[in-house]
């Protein structure tokens, strides 16, 4: 298969604690989306990388949520001191200049 | 401000039964519309682009169409496994601009 996977794909924390989740896109793939999803709710845009680069970040994020790719492929986002707010899926998708953008499975977190 | 609006929020089918999800968009320019699926627990999966009004695209029993304001998402004779959350998405032209802007989506149930 080699769709977009993401790792873990569940992550129960306690809150103040650091988390960090993987995302690996379609290998042909530059562009890198992060999106959040809560119950209910369409997916709410976190970030965008092409290539290597950030070229956008929501301004409704925290300086506590942190993206990187720092080789064009992989992607990671990191969390610090995490809050009950935080609980959600945290989606991962890919795409090319296309415009379509291909979803992983998601990465399901709970902050206690 | 880029805005979409899904209706019915839910929609209870039986098997068989024909019916269409509607899409309602404002965009300050449309690069593409997109439809997507979602089961619970897991992550979007990509159904359609649509780039221009007066488009359709057709895949099994799903068939979507675009006009300037709106797109329909047909649905022919469905069966109990096309139950599942259904997720319109537009990306506007504006810039470097590539985040998705979500509708909150319709829950279909088909009844066998």
């Amino acid at each position: 298969d080699t769709g977009v996977s993401q790792d873990p794909r569940h992550k129960i924390t306690k809150r103040g604690q650091n988390v960090t989740f993987r995302c690996d896109p379609i290998s042909e793939h530059n562009r890198l989306y992060w999106y959040r999803q809560t119950l209910g709710q369409g997916p709410e845009f976190l970030t965008y990388f092409q290539n290597e680069a950030q070229l956008e970040k929501s301004r409704l994020l925290s300086d506590r949520f942190s993206a990187e790719r720092p080789k064009g492929s992989f992607s990671t986002l990191e969390i610090q001191r995490t809050e009950q707010g935080d609980s959600a899926m945290y989606l991962c998708a890919s795409g090319s200049a296309q415009e379509t953008q291909y979803f992983g499975p998601g990465t399901r977190l709970l902050v206690l | 401000e880029d805005q979409v609006t899904q209706s019915p929020e839910a929609l209870r089918l039986q098997e068989g039964e024909s019916s269409s999800l509607n899409c309602s968009y404002t965009v300050s320019g449309l690069r593409g519309l997109f439809w997507y699926r979602q089961d619970p627990g897991k992550g979007p999966e990509f159904l359609f682009t649509l780039y221009s009004a007066g488009e359709e695209k057709e895949k099994e029993r799903l068939k979507a169409t675009l006009t300037k304001k709106e797109s329909f998402l047909h649905i022919t004779a469905p069966k109990p496994e096309d139950s599942a959350t259904y997720l319109c998405a537009v990306q506007g032209n504006a810039g470097n601009n590539r985040k998705l802007i979500w509708g909150l989506g319709t829950s279909l149930a088909v009844n066998p």
